[in-house]
């Protein structure tokens, strides 16, 4: 089984700042990685699939990289409606995985 | 509008069974992977099962196998999940959502969740 390490588990930023959130697997899982974004009481929401391909509707300032091992979701200008928990996801191997969130909170 | 509405969760005592819905519209179910994950509260996201777009291929969590059934009912447009030998442990917002043509790949969209409580 693949286990995905998230970090920092909680991240303060001010608006207007760069985030930047890791996920870490624990052996490749090539560009098979997803990012999510879940407010309290919602769904969780697709941002990023394949590494780097943002989802349909999500804004610009959300981008994702990496491959492999080691994956990075940034925010690059934070607005109110981005604090959140950010979890990633591995599909590349079954049983599929997610990792154990990042919470972005307003610093 | 792709819409996801699950149905069936509730409060029940340890060792018993249920049935969890999730009724699909706005594409087509008959060609898409689905999938259940699970939310402790508090807790982060787990996945717990998915099966292929004919439902020939089913898949679960390690902590389910066994115990879960994932299937689906494409001239109805449901996915179900039916649950037995429920613990604590279990207790949890359970979502479905939308696989891909292929059975692994990323969630989109989800549906709102039900949440199933098991306590005595």
């Amino acid at each position: 089984e693949i286990v995905m390490t998230q970090s920092p588990a909680t991240l303060s930023v001010s608006p207007g700042e760069r985030a930047t959130l890791s996920c870490r697997a624990s052996q490749s899982v090539s560009s098979n990685l997803a990012w999510y974004q879940q407010k309290p009481g919602q769904a969780p929401r697709l941002l990023i699939y394949g590494a780097s391909t943002r989802a349909t509707g999500i804004p610009a300032r959300f981008s994702g990289s990496g491959s492999g091992t080691e994956f990075t979701l940034t925010i690059s200008s934070l607005q109110s409606e981005d604090f959140a928990v950010y979890y990633c996801q591995q599909y590349n191997n079954w049983p599929l995985s997610f990792g154990g969130g990042t919470k972005v909170e307003i610093k | 509008e792709v819409q996801l509405l699950e149905s069936g969760g509730g409060l029940l005592q340890p060792g018993g069974s249920l049935r969890l819905s999730c009724a699909a519209s706005g594409f087509t179910f008959s060609n898409y992977a689905m999938t259940w994950v699970r939310q402790a509260p508090g807790k982060g996201l787990e996945w717990v099962s998915g099966i292929s777009s004919s439902g020939a291929s089913t898949y679960y969590a390690d902590s389910v196998k066994g115990r879960f059934t994932i299937s689906r009912d494409n001239s109805k447009n449901t996915l179900y999940l039916q649950m037995s030998s429920l613990g604590a442990e279990d207790t949890a917002v359970y979502y479905c959502a939308k696989g891909n043509l292929v059975t692994k790949g990323w969630f989109d969209p989800w549906g709102q969740g039900t949440l199933v409580t098991v306590s005595s």
